[in-house]
């Protein structure tokens, strides 16, 4: 079946710091990615959506020059949190499809953690 | 390693039929299992969880048993309104070595219709 790998899946960083995370698909080509971010005890918030080629569409409340997403290729996102802040730890999730209507497929998911 | 399956959609049903989506898991340890909604447009909602054998998660209607023994969390509604149109996942989660995993199922479209 169809394949997302997440990377990495467990980040330490200092506060400052910028942290990339990558979210490929390993065996489709991934139209649309999602990035997701979940709160202790809460459910996943869709942060942004992602198509190949374009300009990500992020949700209300997500700052788009803090949380920069690139979706160069079919087969790779990437999640970059800049000068990332203690607030920022959370555990963040791709999912990519082949089309916006075609079934979501999830990376294991990157736990952030900025001390 | 862990995985999740779920039935390939798309359900169309008729408002107030009976709903059934199955979800079978495989996990090492004891996952916490989930199910989540997407309406359209919107992110993942939690709808409902159950994190040991035989609990029953329940919410708006909606109900799913976990059975260890089965592998299986299946979700059900006895009344299925056009309301209720939207993609449902399936999910696990393992804490291996202290962090937390989440593995989703692919998720199943509902469409109901008046």
């Amino acid at each position: 079946g169809a394949v997302v790998s997440q990377h990495p899946s467990r980040v330490i960083c200092k506060s400052g710091t910028s942290v990339k995370i990558e979210c490929r698909s390993l065996d489709f080509q991934a139209t649309t990615m999602f990035w997701y971010r979940q709160f202790p005890k809460q459910s996943l918030m869709l942060m942004a959506t992602s198509n190949e080629g374009s300009k990500a569409t992020y949700e209300q409340g997500v700052e788009k020059d803090k949380f920069l997403i690139n979706h160069a290729s079919l087969t790779l996102s990437t999640l970059t949190v800049t000068s990332a802040h203690p607030e920022d730890s959370s555990f963040y999730i791709c999912s990519a499809s082949a089309d916006s209507g075609q079934p979501q497929h999830f990376g294991d998911g990157t736990r952030l953690s900025i001390l | 390693g862990d995985s999740v399956t779920q039935m390939e959609g798309p359900v169309t049903l008729s408002e107030e039929a009976f709903l059934t989506i199955n979800c079978t898991y495989t996990a090492t340890g004891y996952p916490s299992l989930f199910w989540y909604v997407q309406y359209p447009g919107e992110g993942l909602q939690l709808l409902l969880k159950a994190t040991k054998a035989d609990d029953k998660g329940s919410n708006k209607g909606f109900e799913a048993t976990y059975r260890k023994e089965t592998t299986s969390f299946h979700l059900e509604k006895g009344s299925v309104q056009v309301s209720d149109s939207a993609v449902y996942f399936c999910a696990l989660k393992v804490n291996p070595g202290g962090y937390q995993k989440v593995t989703f199922g692919t998720g199943t479209k509902l469409q109901v219709i008046p």
